[in-house]
């Protein structure tokens, strides 16, 4: 059973589109909800985290929009860039020092 | 300051040996957790340490994998009689692990594992 599940699997934009990336959970126990971009060859990297006590929170040109009654989450980046191509990945855990379930990721190219 | 690393960053292993992958937190982390990357998926949580102690290893595929970290610093993911299916990505990450504002999971590049 996937208890994180992302969509889509790819996205293409245009130099300055505003790509939304979704996801849904299952676990309502989970209570800390992490964004991490990686690129190739290198470790995933956080972007942005919230948990359910908020419904939106954003740092530079990403946001995270958190809906708890419907169990999903989503990521906005704002005036996407070429060097914004990257796979996103969106997480979950319960107690934030436990571990990880990540999504299957989804792939972004930004055009220039 | 230095972040994660991981040695060695690509290892190539024929079917039925045994391999043994490295990983340096960062000082003073507390927390240290081992992720499996298959090509084209998301990290899966493999084993999870408290200083020396292991608390989770609920995520290790089978009892060929074994981990530990005796001083609470350096980890070790070791692999036994590798098999092709072992081919992947593994992943450590670590964080301050002191309350919930201490949560960011710092992760290293990763060590590719192809078994042949």
């Amino acid at each position: 059973q996937q208890q994180v599940k992302q969509s889509p699997q790819s996205l293409i934009v245009q130099k300055g589109g505003i790509p939304i990336i979704n996801c849904a959970y299952e676990n309502t126990a989970f209570d800390y909800f992490p964004w991490y971009q990686q690129f190739p060859g290198k470790g995933p990297a956080l972007l942005i985290a919230i948990r359910p006590d908020v419904s939106e929170k954003k740092e530079g040109r990403f946001t995270i929009s958190f809906n708890k009654s419907a169990k999903q989450f989503s990521l906005h980046i704002m005036d996407s860039q070429p060097g914004d191509s990257a796979t996103y990945f969106c997480a979950a855990s319960k107690g934030g020092s436990e571990k990880l379930v990540f999504g299957k990721g989804m792939k972004l190219t930004v055009n220039p | 300051g230095a972040g994660v690393s991981q040695s060695p960053r690509y290892k190539v292993a024929k079917r039925g040996q045994d391999v043994a992958l490295r990983c340096d937190p960062i000082s003073g982390h507390v927390s240290l957790f081992w992720y499996q990357q298959a090509l084209g998926q998301g990290p899966e949580f493999l084993t999870y340490f408290q200083n020396e102690a292991q608390l989770d290893k609920s995520g290790l595929p089978s009892d060929r994998f074994f981990a530990e970290r005796p001083e609470g610093s350096v980890s070790t993911l070791k692999i036994q009689r590798t098999q092709q299916e072992d081919s992947a990505v593994y992943l450590c990450a670590s964080s301050l692990g002191l309350g919930p504002s201490t949560d960011t999971q710092y992760f290293g590049p990763g060590t590719r594992l192809t078994v042949l």
